[in-house]
């Protein structure tokens, strides 16, 4: 069974200018949590929907950030327009949905983000 | 919120010894995860601790729970090179239904010397 994928694996742009990151998660998993890592820091959460619906985005930066998940099952997280302190490592994961009890998050392999 | 600390940041160690990674947290949780990263790769989860003091042991790593110290720790017996990667704890919220949101420690870097 595939895992959590992410694409693309790196990207480089430009001060002010916009990029989209995608999330394919676990088929069946109706969570979707996207994490992020700056640079020497710890992995912080942004957002998590249910289906696609947004349970919980208290960990977005800022209103640059937009992320969707139209129709439940793949996710975008845009960055518009990105700025130097936007760089980082975002993390995708996914999850089943079972009430009651704890649900392991599987990981993709992140999106490598620079702002330049 | 949640904090969590994770010392050290950077371990190096030679193969065979001995060593402990620490993670403190700060409010009440009932989970506790380790993972491993691998350069490029997804964070693979090693352990989930639920209770107080849970131990859980899988070949040369055993991680422990202390809930009512709010400290877990991640033991590494007789180091080898395939340990080298970088370990994170995190701390799940306690759940809303089906949801638990992840509060991560910085990392330890594990180098392991031949």
């Amino acid at each position: 069974e595939a895992g959590v994928t992410q694409f693309p694996s790196h990207s480089v742009i430009e001060k002010g200018q916009t990029v989209t990151l995608r999330c394919d998660p676990i088929s069946g998993h109706d969570n979707l949590y996207w994490y992020r890592r700056v640079m020497g820091k710890e992995i912080k959460f942004l957002l998590h929907f249910v289906k696609e619906s947004k349970q919980d985005e208290s960990g977005m930066p800022n209103n640059r950030f937009l992320a969707e998940r139209t129709g439940g099952t793949y996710s975008t997280l845009k960055v518009q327009p990105a700025e130097l302190e936007d760089s980082g490592v975002y993390f995708c994961a996914s999850s089943l949905h079972l009430a009651g009890g704890y649900n392991e998050q599987f990981f993709g392999p992140g999106t490598r983000l620079t702002v330049l | 919120e949640l904090k969590v600390e994770q010392n050290p940041l950077f371990l190096s160690m030679q193969e065979g010894k001995n060593y402990t990674i620490y993670c403190n947290y700060s409010t009440t949780s009932d989970r506790l995860y380790w993972y491993r990263q691998d350069p490029g790769k997804s964070l693979e989860s090693l352990f989930v601790l639920l209770s107080n003091g849970a131990v859980k042991q899988e070949g040369r790593l055993m991680a422990s729970l202390d809930t009512k110290a709010r400290l877990s720790t991640l033991h590494i017996t007789a180091a080898v090179h395939d340990l080298s990667a970088t370990y994170f704890c995190a701390v799940g919220t306690l759940p809303r239904g089906g949801a638990n949101n992840l509060f991560f420690g910085t990392g330890t870097r594990l180098t392991v010397i031949p």
